[in-house]
């Protein structure tokens, strides 16, 4: 089974400072790929980042990067230059990789509030 | 190149009702997953399709129950509704490849009075 736990369920940050957002994970599964999606209040689950368990460089995309350590099982996701724009939900996921299509299993999310 | 795509958007329905929430894939996905986000949680994995055939299920209880059809685009049925369905229900689409991203369409909200 796999579990994730994001500890934080809200958090404030100004406008165009960075923020990191924490996740930690536990698996038995050898290979597993993590992933954060941001959740506006329109519902949608938009996909920002990914990361392999055996990839060996932290993930970036833009203005997100994924602070993975491995021994810790921790994926932080880190927003760089805050904007207004990206207050939302955010949600950090996993599935294994042993099979194809695996299913998602998401942590409770942390919102976050981006201030003027 | 559309998204994935849900209907309707919102849906009202009263206990022991039966309820029909339709999803259809990105462009080029073949395998359709549906998870349910109750308020303030995190979402959860309901069942997957591929090949219109059920892959993978969640613990859900049989009166979910779906369907995929060979255009690839899904049904999610729910038989004998409870107030507890109330939800926002996500479907996401993905190609049957290891580790391939799940890409999610705007849900569908249902409220159960």
């Amino acid at each position: 089974a796999q579990k994730i736990t994001q500890t934080q369920p809200g958090m404030f940050v100004q406008e165009k400072e960075a923020v990191t957002l924490d996740c930690t994970y536990d698996t038995s599964d050898p290979s597993y790929g993590l992933f954060w999606y941001k959740q506006p209040s329109s519902g949608e689950m938009i996909f920002l980042i990914y990361q392999g368990s055996y990839d060996q460089q932290n993930a970036t995309e833009g203005r997100y990067s994924l602070n993975f350590q491995k021994a810790r099982k921790s994926a932080n996701l880190v927003i760089s230059a805050s904007q207004l724009g990206d207050s939302a939900m955010y949600f950090c996921a996993m599935s294994p990789i042993k099979a194809a299509g695996n299913k998602l299993t998401f942590g409770g999310g942390t919102r976050v509030l981006v201030k003027p | 190149d559309a998204g994935v795509t849900q209907s309707p958007t919102h849906l009202i329905k009263t206990r022991g009702q039966q309820v029909t929430l339709r999803c259809s894939p990105k462009s080029g996905h073949d395998t359709v997953s549906w998870y349910q986000q109750a308020l303030g949680q995190g979402p959860q994995f309901i069942f997957q399709y591929y090949e219109e055939e059920e892959r993978q299920r969640g613990n859900f209880p049989d009166r979910f129950s779906g369907h995929q059809f060979p255009n690839y685009s899904s049904e999610l049925n729910v038989n004998a509704l409870l107030l507890g369905d109330s939800a926002l229900y996500l479907c996401a689409s993905s190609a049957l490849i290891a580790g391939e991203t799940q890409y999610f369409g705007p849900g569908t909200r249902l409220l159960v009075l």
